[in-house]
């Protein structure tokens, strides 16, 4: 079983389109993420979700809006899609809200054409 | 959270000990030191952390200095399947890893 799995992979689209990402664990952590890695391979905080409320929100355009429908979930609405946002984006979780071992997906590539 | 320094790139032998150094000179007293590495196109994966004392688990052990200013990682027997980008992280509390540029760790054959 995959402990945190992200949909899709894969996804490449155009300019100005609107798409998510979602994330789901079966951990039974309270704690979830969002990563951004991009081409230069620095991997940074976006968000961090802490029983569906928002704990963390480092500077990230507006465009970016998490939602947490339960504690398992955590999906990344991206508005308006920027050549910029093309990076890797990945999901982690952890079991509480003091820093623990945290617990990576396998990421989606996004390519904005 | 204090700033750690790694070098840039380190190589080892297959079925030697690979020792990764973190410089973390301005770490606090409740400040944990961490290690997670990321294989190519892959997710971090979590190896180890310690706050004082020297750690060993199944992937590696946790060196930490007396004034706890640095640390190394040891693989002992380092494998192919181990060539990664290894990150030193430091903190105490909060959300978030603070993931700098880490070490790349070549393992020849």
């Amino acid at each position: 079983d995959t402990a945190v799995s992200q949909t899709p992979k894969y996804l490449v689209t155009q300019m100005g389109n609107d798409k998510s990402i979602k994330c789901e664990q079966n951990l039974g952590h309270d704690t979830m993420y969002w990563y951004k890695q991009d081409s230069k391979k620095f991997l940074k905080i976006m968000f961090s979700y802490n029983n569906k409320e928002l704990i963390i929100n480092e500077t990230v355009p507006n465009r970016f809006s998490p939602k947490s429908p339960d504690k398992a979930h955590l999906n990344l609405h991206i508005n308006s899609l920027e050549l910029g946002d093309s990076a890797v984006y990945f999901c982690a979780s952890s079991p509480g809200w003091v820093r623990e071992t945290q617990y990576f997906g396998p990421g989606t590539r996004l390519l904005v054409l | 959270d204090a700033k750690t320094t790694q070098p840039p790139s380190m190589d080892c032998a297959e079925g030697r000990a690979a020792n990764l150094p973190c410089n973390h000179s301005t770490i606090s007293g409740n400040e944990y030191v961490y290690w997670y590495r990321q294989i190519h196109s892959q997710g971090p994966q979590y190896i180890i952390h310690g706050l004082k004392n020297n750690e060993t688990n199944e992937m590696a052990s946790l060196i930490i200095t007396e004034d706890r200013k640095s640390s190394t990682l040891i693989l002992p027997h380092a494998t192919l399947r181990d060539t990664a980008v290894y990150y030193c992280i430091v903190g105490d509390s909060g959300y978030a890893l603070n993931f700098g540029k880490g070490t790349s760790l070549l393992v020849t054959p």
